[in-house]
């Protein structure tokens, strides 16, 4: 099984609401990612939470906060978004990368986002 | 110099053909490359993954990898009209972390 499952799969937000990403997966995987792209783009890195905690954060701006309240579970919640944040939010997860451990990172199917 | 580097495309070649895409990336340290298949509108399915130099083979699809080169590929074999897609290379940037980067992708269209 190498499913990563995001909910909801649309969502349309106004500049002033507060909504959340959802994302989880059971495969034991202790690296999650969060992921945006836009049309005809690649997916570009936001943030990478390792055995929960954050590890990397790509100077996402603070109006996006994630969260990982435990390994199977990654939130991406959204505060005064701006139009030009439409896009595909994709999660992702993998093993923690070692020497001895395989990193494929498995994709959820995204939350196509608009903000308006 | 970007860190994962694709020829942008659009690929076209003939049903049955083979399709050769490329991709370099710049940090010496990246030891995990992947190539990822993207649909229109869809999500990235990884179709393959290397870690050592050399060739690795599943089915119709080979990924080579050239560490002193700083350069992977991906060729697709008798190539069918439903492998029309853009192919992502993926590099685990920085050898230590997850640090997950994706190319730009390359367009391939393959002509019935």
């Amino acid at each position: 099984d190498t499913e990563v499952t995001q909910t909801p799969k649309h969502l349309v937000m106004g500049m002033t609401n507060k909504k959340s990403l959802k994302c989880e997966q059971h495969m034991g995987h202790r690296a999650m990612y969060w992921y945006k792209q836009k049309a005809k783009k690649p997916p570009e890195l936001m943030f990478v939470y390792s055995y929960e905690k954050l590890s990397i954060n790509e100077s996402v701006p603070s109006r996006f906060s994630p969260e990982c309240p435990n390994s199977s579970l990654l939130n991406l919640h959204l505060h005064a978004l701006q139009p030009e944040d439409s896009a595909l939010y994709l999660c992702a997860s993998s093993q923690v990368r070692s020497r001895s451990m395989n990193t494929e990172a498995f994709f959820g199917q995204g939350t196509r986002l608009t903000v308006v | 110099q970007k860190e994962v580097e694709q020829n942008s495309g659009p690929l076209s070649v003939p049903e049955g053909a083979i399709a050769s895409l490329n991709c370099t990336y710049s940090d010496r340290g990246s030891q995990s490359f992947f190539w990822y298949r993207q649909y229109s509108g869809k999500s990235p399915e990884l179709i393959m993954f290397i870690y050592s130099n050399g060739d690795k083979e599943d089915g119709r699809f080979t990924a080579q990898l050239n560490k002193a080169s700083q350069y992977v590929s991906l060729l697709i074999r008798d190539s069918q009209p439903s492998d029309s897609a853009t192919y992502l290379c993926a590099v685990d940037y920085g050898g230590a972390t997850n640090k997950l980067i994706f190319g730009t992708g390359t367009l391939l269209a393959v002509q019935p």
